[in-house]
């Protein structure tokens, strides 16, 4: 079953401005993690956020997690045509048997203009 | 180059074809998992493989058929497949206690 859902589903933003999207989950987690992903291409793993934090930074980048309202947002700052791709988080509920199974949500695509 | 290698790229197939889509990592993962992901869709999960043992199968239809000899390969064998199953497949892999997946490039299959 669907797990996170990002919003928005798109978003146009200038060269230099900030990127903020967001994604809300249904059930308990163990950790949250953002995914990027460039047209037809794998997914990279960006950042990943475990339950008991509230705000991570790496680089440019800049998560935030909020378990009472099941939601967290990504943020990327002075953004670059470069950073222009997918967008995804994937929520996961804790290793079972050794593997992770991670829950994806639709995506949000994101376009930086130059 | 991630670590993880899907060949081939593209695959164009008809109905009636056998085909195999193959994953190799070379991070020493001990986890492995085909997604699929079909236009304006969340990635669907379809198969995990620990320890080169499947652990989850999410109601995958058995013209899908998948086979791991190792932890490092993992093979996705297609047969009848319908043109609703065109879509951009990919192979992940993952160490327990390190999150985080690696993921390959994908193949983009067409059925026609």
């Amino acid at each position: 079953s669907q797990q996170g859902e990002e919003d928005p589903q798109a978003l146009s933003i200038q060269e230099g401005e900030n990127a903020t999207m967001n994604c809300s989950y249904k059930t308990s987690i163990n950790n949250l993690q953002w995914y990027r992903q460039n047209s037809g291409r794998g997914l990279v793993h960006l950042i990943l956020i475990r339950s008991n934090e509230r705000e991570k930074h790496s680089g440019r980048l800049r998560v935030t997690l909020d378990t009472s309202k099941k939601s967290s947002s990504l943020l990327i700052t002075a953004s670059r045509a470069a950073d222009t791709a997918s967008y995804f988080c994937a929520t996961d509920k804790g290793a079972q048997g050794g593997s992770e199974k991670l829950v994806f949500g639709k995506g949000t695509k994101l376009t930086v203009n130059p | 180059e991630t670590g993880v290698t899907q060949t081939p790229r593209h695959l164009v197939m008809g109905m009636t074809n056998k085909k195999s889509l193959k994953c190799e990592q070379h991070l020493g993962h001990n986890a492995m998992y085909w997604y699929k992901q079909s236009a304006k869709k969340p990635l669907e999960l379809m198969f995990v493989y620990n320890f080169k043992e499947q652990t989850e199968n999410n109601s995958v239809p058995s013209r899908f058929s998948p086979e791991c000899p190792n932890s490092s390969h993992l093979f996705l064998h297609l047969h009848t497949l319908q043109p609703e199953d065109s879509a951009l497949y990919l192979c992940a892999s993952s160490q327990t206690g390190v999150h985080g997946y690696t993921f390959g490039s994908g193949t983009r299959l067409t059925v026609v």
